[in-house]
């Protein structure tokens, strides 16, 4: 694994299903992201984790839950997905959370809610 | 509520000329500055940080900034058809250790040969 990697690469789910993103980064960074990226609103942050053990609501938490078990690995989980979560999902990691903390993004995994 | 705001774009620039983008932000007490290129189905990928008043440049990019005016923007050089992409404008509120990025929407460069 070279970065971060995200799983699947896009996935179709109907309405109330339980959905898990899965999110792993090999760089050792302390601090990962979960974004959602829709047209004309941008990249939106979903939760976040300074570290692991902790997370964090970030502007668009609702319908979402995250967990931060180890470094490496930063699953979403939709509990009972709805249309309106229908967007790209990006995880993104930096090596501290604070100061200059640059961000490197994963693939994304592009989700369809019917 | 932070903002960061960019013009949508498109912005159309001939090959070989010079692309200025610009971005704004209303927090004053921001740190840290970043540029993300996006082509189009893919993920952002960093290309440029700044963190102190003036230019830094790479290669073919230059940010500028001036945290006085709140404005932060990149100039790419000797443009390329490669170029082309979104170009995402963020910045890091550096008022503690639970900062976070908050990204503009984006303008959309095409670059014309």
């Amino acid at each position: 694994i070279a970065g971060i990697t995200q799983a699947p690469t896009s996935q179709i789910l109907a309405a109330g299903r339980r959905m898990t993103l899965r999110c792993t980064q090999d760089m050792r960074h302390n601090a990962m992201y979960w974004y959602r990226q829709d047209l004309g609103l941008g990249l939106r942050l979903i939760h976040y984790s300074n570290t692991a053990g902790t997370t964090g609501k970030g502007e668009v938490p609702d319908g979402y839950s995250v967990s931060r078990a180890n470094t490496d690995d930063f699953p979403l989980t939709l509990a009972s997905a709805v249309p309106s979560q229908t967007s790209v999902y990006f995880c993104a990691s930096s090596l501290t959370s604070g100061d200059y903390n640059e961000q490197f993004f994963g693939p994304g995994t592009r989700l369809t809610v019917l | 509520q932070k903002e960061v705001e960019q013009n949508s774009g498109p912005l159309s620039v001939p090959e070989g000329a010079i692309a200025s983008l610009n971005c704004t932000y209303s927090d004053r007490v921001s740190q840290s500055f970043f540029w993300y290129r996006q082509y189009s189905g893919k993920s952002p990928e960093l290309i440029m940080s700044i963190y102190s008043n003036g230019d830094k440049e790479d290669g073919r990019f230059t940010a500028q900034l001036n945290k006085a005016s709140q404005y932060v923007s990149l100039l790419i050089r000797d443009s390329q058809p490669s170029d082309s992409a979104t170009y995402l404008c963020a910045v890091a509120p550096g008022y503690s250790s639970a900062s976070k990025i908050i990204f503009g929407s984006g303008t959309r460069l095409s670059i014309r040969p």
